[in-house]
């Protein structure tokens, strides 16, 4: 099927660790996205990519690392995971960086992260 | 600086009446405006749009209203339904610039 798949659904990892999110798109969109929901902050951009092997930074990207080898993967790494990025983590596609000319970003279901 | 808000954390509204969820906006160069709904455990999909030559658009039974000059957008929800209760997230973008996201309005419509 068509779409963005981000994987694990759930995901409990403890202060320190290592944890990668997955994400994997269908479209052959060009622009690939992370965000980040959390209550009274809506949803802010971690890190985004234009093409593959171009990343740069959002608003909140201390902590994480993307990387896009392939068009259709964008995994979003924490190197050392702190209580702070407990989070539910989006991944979106799209045609366009912002959204304009019937190119909407589509979301993915979200990754639920809690760190202890 | 929270360039896009929403104001009002939630919204309840009986079903059949309308349902209106505001926006605000600070940066006046923004000229593209978006609404997304999102169910829980799902992620946010596209809801509709409008650009800012444009003050009203409408699908079905959703209409986004722009009024530039008070930097204010609305979603006009006619008539609600109980399939409506979801978060609503309006956002903004200039051309060539990143979307940014309001903090959501979570609307419920009671049978």
């Amino acid at each position: 099927d068509a779409g963005i798949t981000q994987s694990p659904r759930y995901k409990i990892t403890e202060t320190g660790r290592q944890v990668t999110l997955m994400c994997h798109q269908t479209w052959s969109h060009s622009y690939m996205f992370w965000y980040r929901q959390d209550l009274g902050h809506g949803l802010r951009l971690i890190y985004y990519s234009a093409a593959a092997d171009i990343t740069d930074k959002g608003e909140v990207p201390d902590g994480y690392v993307v990387s896009r080898s392939k068009t259709e993967n964008f995994p979003l790494t924490l190197e050392s995971a702190t209580r702070s990025q407990t989070s539910v983590y989006f991944c979106a596609s799209s045609e366009s960086f912002s959204g304009h000319r019937n190119s909407p970003l589509h979301f993915g279901n979200g990754t639920r992260l809690t760190v202890t | 600086d929270q360039q896009v808000k929403q104001n009002s954390p939630s919204l309840s509204v009986q079903e059949g009446r309308i349902s209106i969820l505001n926006c605000d906006y600070t940066n006046s160069m923004f000229d593209y405006f978006l609404w997304y709904k999102k169910y829980p455990a799902e992620g946010p999909t596209f809801l509709i749009s409008i650009s800012s030559i444009k003050d009203k658009n409408e699908d079905g039974r959703f209409t986004v209203f722009l009024n530039k000059s008070a930097k204010h957008l609305s979603l006009h929800i006619v008539p609600s339904q109980p399939g409506d209760s979801a978060v609503y997230f309006c956002a903004a973008s200039q051309e060539g610039g990143k979307l940014i996201f309001g903090q959501g309005t979570e609307l419920s419509v009671k049978p």
